[in-house]
């Protein structure tokens, strides 16, 4: 069965850091493409980082490019997303998802993310 | 970017109704449309992959379709337990992007 464990949220201070992680099981972690995506509260989805299987390639919204790192350790069957200079915007429920050419198949339970002072 | 404009909102329908979402896509996008349910409290789940194809497990009740810009899920037979929020997702192009969301009330 294929599982998606986020973890790392909490409540942070805006222009603080947070590192979010994601393990996997169930599947060959390494074969995958994977990604964050994060839902704002009572918001819709919003898709914000893309990390090809093999590291090779990684891509951003802009609305996190330049604050926010996608990661993963194939080793470990885990994803990262390193967040930095936050802000109250970035509040939300952030999840990861694998995903092939098919698309996004399976998603975490989420992690959540507060950035209040 | 390319935006997916989602309709309805929102709608209510009976138990046993159809029902259709829709999701028109701001450039062509072929075939790469997914869509999702999320029902309350839970994570989004796929329904729906490269606009016609059911994902394992899916019942046949829920049928998409559409290719380039205008994409439709439809729900036929509605049972009480489809109470969510469906999203549509374009993935032919990065950035990828949601549609605003249709939420399904059960009368």
């Amino acid at each position: 069965e294929v599982q998606l464990v986020e973890s790392g949220g909490g409540l942070v201070q805006p222009g603080s850091s947070l590192k979010l992680s994601c393990v996997a099981s169930g599947f060959t972690f390494s074969s995958y493409n994977m990604h964050w995506i994060r839902q704002a509260p009572k918001k819709g989805l919003e898709w914000i980082a893309l990390i090809y299987y093999d590291s090779s390639n990684k891509y951003y919204a802009d609305s996190v490019k330049g604050r926010f790192t996608i990661s993963r350790d194939n080793s470990k069957n885990t994803l990262y997303l390193e967040m930095n200079s936050l802000r109250s915007e970035d509040t939300a429920m952030y999840y990861c998802a694998k995903s092939n050419w098919e698309g996004m198949d399976a998603w975490g339970q989420g992690a959540s993310v507060t950035v209040s002072s | 970017d390319t935006v997916m404009t989602q309709s309805p909102a929102s709608m209510s329908t009976s138990v046993g109704e159809r029902v259709t979402v829709n999701c028109k896509a701001s450039q062509s996008v072929g075939t790469v449309v997914a869509w999702f349910q999320q029902k309350p409290g839970q994570s989004p789940k796929r329904l729906i992959y490269l606009a016609t194809n059911r994902h394992t497990g899916v019942p046949d009740r829920f049928t998409g379709s559409g290719f380039g810009r205008d994409f439709t899920l439809t729900i036929s037979n509605v049972e009480a337990e489809d109470l969510a929020v469906y999203y549509c997702l374009q993935y032919d192009s990065i950035p990828l992007t949601f549609g605003s969301g249709t939420k399904l009330e059960i009368k």
